[in-house]
């Protein structure tokens, strides 16, 4: 079974502390993502890596920061953090699109971060 | 406008009910993708279609690409399948990433 983790179910941040989200995966997929899920907007995607130190911006990267210094570790990066960035976040992986086909992602269990 | 868009946002329904929850999209899409999230967080993939239908169990997807609409069915509900059922478009073939619908939040009362 694919197994996506996170470093924590729940984290509490005051504002302007700079907050380190860690997300790994056991099955070698090349591809990871970062969500935010907030109520009444569902999942907006924030940064996404398709390879080891490769990154691409989302929808709504500002404020947001990642690292992918191995291919099973995908790190978001919140530099400053601000009250509109308490949210739930949301990691996943998913074979390469380099591949014929679709592939479902993988979703990790979800950060709650609360920043006050 | 979402370019994915769900009905209804909630829904509560009696045990042993038939359910629909139904998911239009705007854009071309190579796959239509049902998601379950659970209270507490964690996301499943529940099936992954780009025609027809597929049934898992109690679950049945199907999809209509000419009218760019999609339907999950549950049969025979039962309060386990409580959750937020999310459906996303994969709108390239090969590209990973997915526009999310908002959710339907489904309670089943016993």
């Amino acid at each position: 079974d694919v197994k996506v983790t996170q470093s924590s179910r729940y984290l509490v941040k005051r504002t302007g502390e700079k907050v380190f989200l860690e997300c790994v995966q056991d099955m070698d997929h090349e591809n990871m993502f970062w969500y935010r899920q907030d109520p009444g907007l569902g999942l907006r995607l924030i940064y996404f890596s398709y390879d080891v130190k490769m990154k691409e911006k989302g929808d709504i990267p500002e404020g947001y920061s990642v690292s992918r210094e191995k291919k099973e570790r995908f790190s978001l990066i919140l530099e400053s953090a601000s009250t509109n960035q308490t949210s739930m976040y949301l990691c996943a992986s998913s074979i390469s699109k380099g591949l014929a086909g679709v592939y479902e992602q993988y979703f990790g269990p979800g950060t709650r971060l609360t920043v006050t | 406008k979402n370019e994915v868009e769900q009905s209804p946002q909630n829904l509560t329904a009696q045990e042993g009910e038939f359910i629909t929850i139904n998911c239009s999209y705007s854009v071309g899409i190579s796959a239509l993708h049902w998601l379950q999230q659970h209270p507490g967080g964690g996301i499943v993939s529940l099936f992954m279609l780009s025609s027809g239908k597929k049934k898992h169990g109690r679950l049945i997807a199907t999809i209509n690409i000419q009218e760019k609409h999609s339907s999950l069915h549950i049969t025979a509900s039962h309060p386990r399948d409580s959750a937020v059922y999310i459906c996303a478009a994969s709108s390239n073939f090969g590209n990973e990433k997915l526009t999310f619908g908002t959710g339907t939040r489904l309670t089943i009362i016993p």
